[in-house]
This record gives C-alpha cells, sequence and structure tokens, in this order.
C-alpha cells in the first residue's frame, strides 16, 4: 500500500524559510519513473504545483515561484523535504506532497498540512 | 503557461442525474490531461489520467473524453458521494510544469 505524509510547522512568520517533509512508504524514490511532487491549495481556492523530484534526482520547480524552492530527497529514509524561503501570509495554505510515475498523473496523495503565515 | 478553464464553476444536481463537466486548456495538451476529485477537508483523488483511462479503484460511471484543448468528465448517474470538487490538470509542457484548472463545485440541487 502506497502512502505519503506530510510534516512541517503549522505556523511561520512572515520572511522566515519553510521546510516541510514528506514521508512515504510503499515505493522507492530509486525505482525508475517514481517521481514525488509538492501542491499546494489556499484556503478555497485551486490547486498549484510547486516542485518535483524523480527517482535520478532531477528536479523541477513553478516557474513562478522557483527562486524561492528547493527540493531534495533521502532515498534511505523514504523522505522528500521542500524548503521555501521567504515566507507571506499568500503562501497560507494546505501543502501537499503526491507521487506521480514518469511526470504522469499524481496518482497518490499525503492528506495535507496546513500551514499558516502570520506575524 | 498553458491556462485551464473548467465550466460550469457550479453544477446543481440531483441524484441520478449525469453531470457533464468541460475542461478547456489554451493550447493543445495533447492526451496529458487528468481529473481529480476532491472533497471537503480531505485531499484530492485522482480519476482520470490521460484524458479516458480510469485510475485504480474508480468506478465505471466516471469517463473522460476529449483531446487537444476540449475535455469533458461525465458522471452518468450521480451518487450521493460524487458531490464534490473536480479539477483537471495538464502536463503537456512538461518539464516547464504541470496546470490545474479552477474547479467546478457539483453540488446537490
Amino acid at each position: 500500500q502506497v502512502t505519503l505524509r506530510e510534516s512541517g510547522p503549522a505556523l511561520v512568520k512572515p520572511t522566515q524559510t519553510l521546510t516541510l517533509t514528506c514521508t512515504f512508504s510503499g515505493f522507492s524514490l530509486s525505482t525508475s519513473g517514481m517521481c514525488v511532487s509538492w501542491i499546494r491549495q489556499p484556503p478555497g481556492k485551486a490547486l498549484e504545483w510547486l516542485a518535483l523530484i524523480d527517482w535520478d534526482d532531477d528536479k523541477y520547480y513553478s516557474t513562478s515561484l522557483k527562486t524561492r524552492l528547493t527540493i531534495s530527497k533521502d532515498t534511505s529514509k523514504n523522505q522528500v523535504v521542500l524548503t521555501m524561503t521567504n515566507m507571506d501570509p499568500v503562501d497560507t495554505a494546505t501543502y501537499y506532497c503526491a507521487r506521480s510515475i514518469s511526470e504522469g498523473a499524481f496518482d497518490i496523495w499525503g492528506q495535507g498540512t496546513m500551514v499558516t503565515v502570520s506575524s | 503557461e498553458i491556462v485551464l478553464t473548467q465550466s460550469p464553476a457550479t453544477l446543481s444536481l440531483s441524484p441520478g442525474e449525469r453531470a457533464t463537466l468541460s475542461c478547456r486548456a489554451s493550447q493543445s495538451v495533447s492526451s496529458y490531461l487528468a481529473w481529480y476529485q476532491q472533497k471537503p477537508g480531505q485531499a484530492p483523488r485522482l480519476l482520470i489520467y490521460d484524458a479516458s483511462n480510469r485510475a485504480t479503484g474508480i468506478p465505471a460511471r466516471f469517463s473522460g473524453s476529449g483531446s487537444g484543448t476540449d475535455f469533458t468528465l461525465t458522471i452518468s448517474s450521480l451518487e450521493p458521494e460524487d458531490f464534490a470538487v473536480y479539477y483537471c490538470q495538464q502536463r503537456s509542457n512538461w518539464p516547464r510544469g504541470f496546470t490545474f484548472g479552477p474547479g467546478t463545485k457539483v453540488d446537490i440541487k
């Protein structure tokens, strides 16, 4: 059974750096074709893809946010980490990690973690 | 950037009725389009990938069609658990990123 779970702070202050961890099971990110993405959703709004890392450690970022994002993986721990710098109240959202295969559709999602940016 | 437009924004229907949801792309995405269902407080769930393929465990009442710029998600007969928000998503211009549509809410009439 494939599962993903996000973890990280529920509250960050403006200008701080957010670090989120996605811990997964049921697949290996060293297996050819496997990918993990981060996707966010502000309250009451649509989904926004942020970043993807693949089995070959290639990394891809949203054009609009790429200067603020870093994605990395620890294959031995089955974890993917996302950092987002210079947080702003508009970054308040539920952050999801999700698996895809060969940059296909997101077939398995974590439950999401709500992050509020406020002083 | 490829922009996805979904219509209608809200669809009010009764259980048992047929739901037809539209997703239009600003340029061709070939068949690289997926549909997701999201219920309040839950993560999205993949329904359809590559325009017309049902994901694992998705009931046959859900079907997808289309290619190029115009796509449709059809729910043949609404069950009570189908009232939710539905998003389309494209990946055709990878690696330039993925984009989601704004969503269609299917609510109970």
